[in-house]
């Protein structure tokens, strides 16, 4: 069965300092995998990708995420937090081998503290 | 601009009463997709459709219908059967071509249920 999983409902950072919001995931075969914003009453919006390669990637607004397959993990990062980024953030999985669906996970809080 | 609208963007309905969601793309996806956002729940999955004329139930299609007459358009009813209607509804689509096409979303429907 395929599942996301993101262990912090709630992250707060300091504006200026890095931030990272976990996820980890569970799929059969090779994960695709994505990360997602969302801003109260809105829809989603796409940040970044791995599909596969080089295991760092980067993505919109200066977000960044690490695939790490030993720990099955995708860990969005940013070196420097702005107070714009409090948002809803979501991770999802999509495996390549069966194809259609998408798995999201519950999302992270995020609230950067001026 | 390409994108999916979504409309109404609010609605309120009377218990015992249909009601439908409407989904438009202009992206020329092939694939659509209909999620309901609960607080604290992520996003779960309610029908997804590949090509036109053709839909797969998602983990929560009970109470809900669907249809796809046409590429562009994917609307959502939510029936009397749905004991729980009160929701986000989120439209979203993607392609299915070469690549591995993340999903693009509408702004979301917000039902509420009287």
């Amino acid at each position: 069965a395929q599942s996301v999983a993101q262990p912090e409902d709630q992250v707060n950072v300091a504006e200026g300092n890095p931030l990272t919001v976990k996820c980890t995931y569970s799929v059969s075969g090779n994960p695709y995998l994505f990360w997602y914003v969302q801003y109260p009453n809105r829809g989603l919006q796409f940040l970044l990708k791995y599909i596969t390669g080089d295991n760092l990637v980067k993505g919109s607004y200066g977000f960044e995420a690490e695939f790490n397959k030993s720990q099955t993990s995708f860990h969005l990062k940013k070196p420097s937090a702005l107070v714009s980024d409090s948002a809803l953030y979501f991770c999802a999985v999509r495996a390549s081998n069966t194809g259609n669906q998408f798995y999201f996970g519950t999302g992270t809080s995020l609230t950067v503290i001026p | 601009d390409g994108g999916i609208t979504q409309s109404p963007k609010y609605l309120f309905r009377k218990e015992g009463q249909n009601v439908t969601l409407s989904c438009e793309q202009n992206l020329n996806h092939d694939a659509m997709y209909w999620y309901r956002q609960d607080p604290g729940q992520g996003l779960r999955l309610i029908y997804y459709s590949q090509i036109v004329n053709d839909f797969q139930k998602g983990d929560i299609a009970e109470g809900y219908s669907v249809s796809r007459e046409k590429k562009e358009s994917f609307p959502l009813t939510v029936t009397s059967a749905q004991k729980n209607p009160t929701a986000f509804y989120l439209c979203a689509s993607r392609t299915t071509g070469v690549g591995t096409g993340e999903l693009f979303f509408g702004e979301g429907s917000r039902l509420t249920v009287l």
